[in-house]
């Protein structure tokens, strides 16, 4: 069974840094190319960022409004995806949802978190 | 505000069809697959439509999505009172590097 357990979110001041992380299980986690998607309490879906696989060269992108405050990691042996988040800012309270897409010659199944709440306020 | 643009809501009655439009441009919906997501209230979203009109195993055939040009749709047809939900298109925007979700769509069943 596919799991992806996030953690690591809380209540942080405005300037403030947060590190989240992601559990997987259940795929093969190296070959998944991994994503954040954050949600503001009663609003919608936003795109954070996403790693590719090491074989793909590893790469990241993000949304314009982190970029250059969040980092996406991945430590494979581990089977963990992280989102290191500086500078962060009262627009950066959310919902972190870490997901990833598994696509096989057949279908493709979206899998996402249950989600980590980060609060930014002073 | 979102590049990929949503009517805020949408409802319906059950055994209605309903479609949900998502209007782009020429960088996201125009040359990339489109991706339709379902949430229910208090949980995290749901695949419903990949690759503009393909469903993920397990999704009902009463979802159905297309693309014409800049804009994609999803239908819902044989509506149910358990639909009701919040729904995003996304996709892929070459310009911005990054990919995109719509405003969301809130449908209500009356």
């Amino acid at each position: 069974e596919v799991q992806l357990v996030e953690s690591g979110g809380g209540l942080v001041k405005p300037g403030g840094s947060l590190r989240l992380s992601c559990a997987a299980s259940g795929f093969t986690f190296t070959n998944a190319w991994m994503s954040w998607v954050r949600q503001a309490p009663g609003k919608g879906l936003e795109w954070v960022g996403r790693i590719k696989t090491k074989s793909d060269g590893g790469t990241t992108d993000y949304a314009a409004p982190v970029k250059g405050r969040f980092t996406i990691s991945r430590d494979d042996s581990k089977n963990t995806l992280f989102l290191q988040m500086n500078s962060l800012k009262t627009e950066d309270t959310a919902m972190y949802y870490c997901t990833t897409d598994l696509v096989t010659a057949v279908t493709t199944v979206s899998y996402w978190g249950q989600g980590t709440l980060v609060t930014v306020s002073s | 505000q979102s590049v990929l643009t949503q009517p805020p809501s949408a409802s319906g009655t059950p055994g209605q069809r309903v479609t949900i439009s998502c209007s782009g441009s020429s960088s996201n919906i125009g040359s990339k697959y489109v991706y339709w997501y379902q949430q229910l209230p208090g949980t995290a979203p749901k695949l419903l439509i990949y690759m503009n009109n393909q469903r993920p195993s397990g999704v009902p055939d009463r979802f159905s999505g297309s693309k014409s040009g800049t804009s994609a749709s999803l239908a819902i047809s044989g509506l149910r009172s358990e639909d009701e939900a919040d729904y995003y298109c996304a996709a892929w925007d070459d310009s911005l590097s990054g990919r995109l979700f719509g405003g969301g769509t809130k449908l209500t069943v009356l």
